[in-house]
């Protein structure tokens, strides 16, 4: 079974501007949550998408957004960039995003912005 | 505000030594423990979980933890540790009314000497 993939695998964006990431969950996984990794803060949790509905938010300003299609995958989307979104983006898939599940992590998204 | 702490920032072994890291947390209800390693250039990946019965739980590579619930501890360990096992460790949290917002330590890295 192909693992989460994560495109693109590096971004470099200007401040001002827009930009979307994008993740494929495990094939038959319903649920996926986004994670931002800087050096600072460690990994925090953005939002988590179950059946095309936000379910649970992280407390991150409301330039954080995203959705989820039909077919389980997922996209978010980080307006009116600062330099401090320079991060890894991690998105995790599993199964029912029951809290007892495994979350499978994908490779990230290197977001840097100048 | 939950949170989870890890004591060590890095811990430098040699091969064969014993490895013992710790991950303290903060939630007032019912908690979901896990420990996720990221090896170099790979995605993170779950060694072990803890959600309830036996608190030694055993994960993959050798790995166990102990869930010590008056301590609201959940450490890592291993017998006898390889230069394979190089990487960073993270301990992280749900709460069973958090769905799958995992809230995680800022991570402990492992450098293991042959």
């Amino acid at each position: 079974k192909a693992g989460v993939t994560q495109t693109p695998r590096y971004l470099i964006k200007t401040r001002g501007q827009q930009v979307t990431l994008s993740c494929s969950p495990i094939s038959g996984h319903r649920s996926v949550s986004w994670y931002q990794q800087t050096p600072g803060q460690g990994l925090q949790f953005l939002f988590e998408y179950f059946s095309e509905t936000q379910r649970n938010k992280g407390n991150f300003p409301g330039r954080f957004s995203g959705r989820q299609f039909s077919n389980s995958r997922s996209e978010m989307n980080v307006s009116t960039l600062e330099l401090g979104d320079s991060a890894l983006y991690l998105c995790a898939s599993s199964f029912l995003g029951q809290h007892t599940d495994t979350q499978y992590f994908g490779p990230g998204t290197r977001l840097t912005v100048l | 505000a939950q949170s989870v702490s890890q004591h060590n920032h890095h811990v430098i072994l040699s091969e064969a030594a014993s490895l013992e890291l710790g991950c303290n947390y903060s939630y007032g209800g019912t908690v979901n423990l896990f420990w996720y390693v990221q090896y170099p250039g790979q995605h993170l990946q779950l060694l072990l979980k803890y959600f309830s019965g036996d608190p030694l739980v055993k994960g993959i590579k050798g790995f166990e933890a102990e869930f010590i619930k008056s301590k609201f501890s959940f450490n890592l360990r291993k017998p006898s540790v390889q230069w394979s096992d190089t990487a960073e460790y993270f301990c992280a949290v749900i709460g069973n009314q958090a769905g799958t917002a995992l809230i995680f330590g800022k991570g402990t890295t492992l450098s293991v000497s042959s």
